[in-house]
């Protein structure tokens, strides 16, 4: 059955410098999505991306969060100048279409932590 | 902006007792789902409710949807050692891309 994957399983990091994560979404599909879950916290929203623009992206995502579909598989997540509060654990997911109806299905996510 | 609030936050119970989480919205929604998320892992998609009263069931789970669809609850039967992990709601409304979670609740089942 085709998974999203997300790479790397574990990123830590100094607080300041620029991470990047990766995904790549299920191959037909054409909606993508970066979820975050803060420890022990329900599962948070920051940009959903379609056709190589951002569709949609909540008040967490500001200049500091990036998103680019580099090549024809992967889809990233790049935070620019990480702080302390930016720990988290990262949700890639992806749809076949952008309908309220549509299943998203999520990767295995990558665990930020900032030191 | 919209809230989806979940209930009991933690619900620990004896293998073979019933489980029944609450989803409850603020605003009237499109659809639901449920997803399962074990212990480190990831959510997983349980299933969609998109007609208000239904009701699904996958084996154990019992699913439904209010009649307003303003709320949701899922119900286990008989629960497993494996049903461990923390359920979570998530609706999306119209003319939007993203599932706005619930609070979850997290079920521990005792052997």
């Amino acid at each position: 059955e085709p998974e999203v994957t997300q790479t790397p399983s574990h990123q830590v990091t100094q607080m300041g410098q620029e991470v990047i994560l990766r995904c790549v979404p299920i191959s037909n599909h054409l909606y993508f999505y970066w979820y975050r879950q803060i420890l022990g916290q329900k599962v948070e929203f920051l940009v959903s991306f379609y056709n190589n623009e951002i569709s949609e992206k909540s008040e967490i995502f500001d200049d500091q969060f990036s998103v680019e579909r580099p090549d024809g598989s992967n889809f990233t997540l790049k935070i620019r100048s990480t702080k302390l509060e930016d720990s988290a654990m990262y949700f890639c997911a992806s749809s076949e279409v952008s309908k309220s109806t549509d299943t998203q299905y999520f990767g295995p996510g990558t665990r930020l932590t900032v030191l | 902006g919209q809230q989806v609030m979940q209930i009991p936050q933690y619900q620990h119970v004896q293998e073979g007792e019933d489980f029944t989480t609450y989803c409850n919205s603020s605003t009237t929604l499109s659809n639901i789902q449920w997803y399962k998320q074990r212990p480190g892992g990831h959510p997983v998609f349980l299933i969609q409710l998109v007609k208000s009263g239904e009701v699904k069931k996958q084996k154990r789970l019992t699913f439904q949807f209010g009649e307003a669809k303003k709320n949701s609850s899922l119900h286990i039967t008989a629960t497993q050692t494996t049903d461990v992990g923390t359920y979570f709601c998530a609706v999306s409304s119209y003319n939007t891309d993203k599932l706005i979670f619930g609070t979850g609740t997290r079920l521990q089942v005792f052997p």
